[in-house]
């Protein structure tokens, strides 16, 4: 059974810093892997999708690299601001058609202006 | 392009009701897949349907069931409520052309959160 495991749980860091989130998964055989933000009581918005063939994608300030022989993959942001604050989670796919996600626990941002 | 909507947003209910969750795809979208997200468990998958059939499901009761129509609508019920349901119930849609690929994006709406009483 796929598990899937965010570090750390919580982030606060100054406006301005470049840092990165991971997220780690026990099954190298994924899909994909797909990045996304939720901001309080909200839904959640898809920040960036990678295939399994792909190592990397970027979006703006965004960047999420994928290592699947070692079951990570960290999402990278760069000069941070304080409407980066959210929690952002990391998903794979059980099933070939992805619809069916397992999500790990999310990383709470917080960037302090 | 309108986004996945949700109905009704907030919803309270005491122990033992049913309640009925509607959930809207984008246009043009054929799956929908529902996901429960509480602070203890965070988001576990509930099911998705495609072309109005069931075509994955996660490990929740029986009491937990849903339906999609042909306009790709989709509603999820619960029945005999506890405590412990209540949660924030999100939907996703995504294209699935040829019943769905991994380059996929799941799209999700902002959720309807249930509190049960």
């Amino acid at each position: 059974k796929q598990e899937v495991t965010q570090i750390p749980a919580a982030l606060s860091v100054p406006e301005g810093e470049n840092l990165v989130l991971n997220c780690s998964f026990t099954d190298s055989a994924i899909y994909n892997l797909q990045w996304f933000r939720q901001d309080p009581g909200k839904g959640l918005t898809s920040l960036l999708l990678i295939q399994s063939s792909q190592r990397e994608q970027t979006s703006g300030r965004l960047n999420a690299s994928l290592d699947k022989s070692s079951g990570r993959s960290t999402l990278y942001i760069a000069a941070s601001q304080p409407g980066d604050s959210a929690t952002y989670l990391c998903a794979v796919p059980s099933d070939f058609a992805g619809n069916m996600l397992t999500f790990g626990g999310g990383t709470r941002l917080m960037v302090k202006p | 392009k309108a986004g996945v909507t949700q109905t009704p947003r907030y919803l309270i209910k005491t122990r033992g009701q049913q309640v009925t969750l509607s959930c809207s795809p984008i246009s043009g979208h054929r799956s929908v897949s529902w996901y429960q997200q509480t602070p203890g468990q965070g988001l576990q998958f509930l099911f998705e349907y495609f072309s109005e059939t069931q075509r994955n499901k996660g490990n929740f009761p029986g009491r937990f069931s849903g339906r999609q129509f042909s306009n790709s609508r989709s509603e999820m019920n619960v029945s005999t409520l506890e405590l412990g349901d209540s949660a924030l119930y999100l939907c996703a849609s995504s294209l699935a052309l040829a019943g769905g690929s991994v380059t996929d994006t799941q799209y999700f709406g902002p959720g309807t959160r249930l509190t049960v009483l």
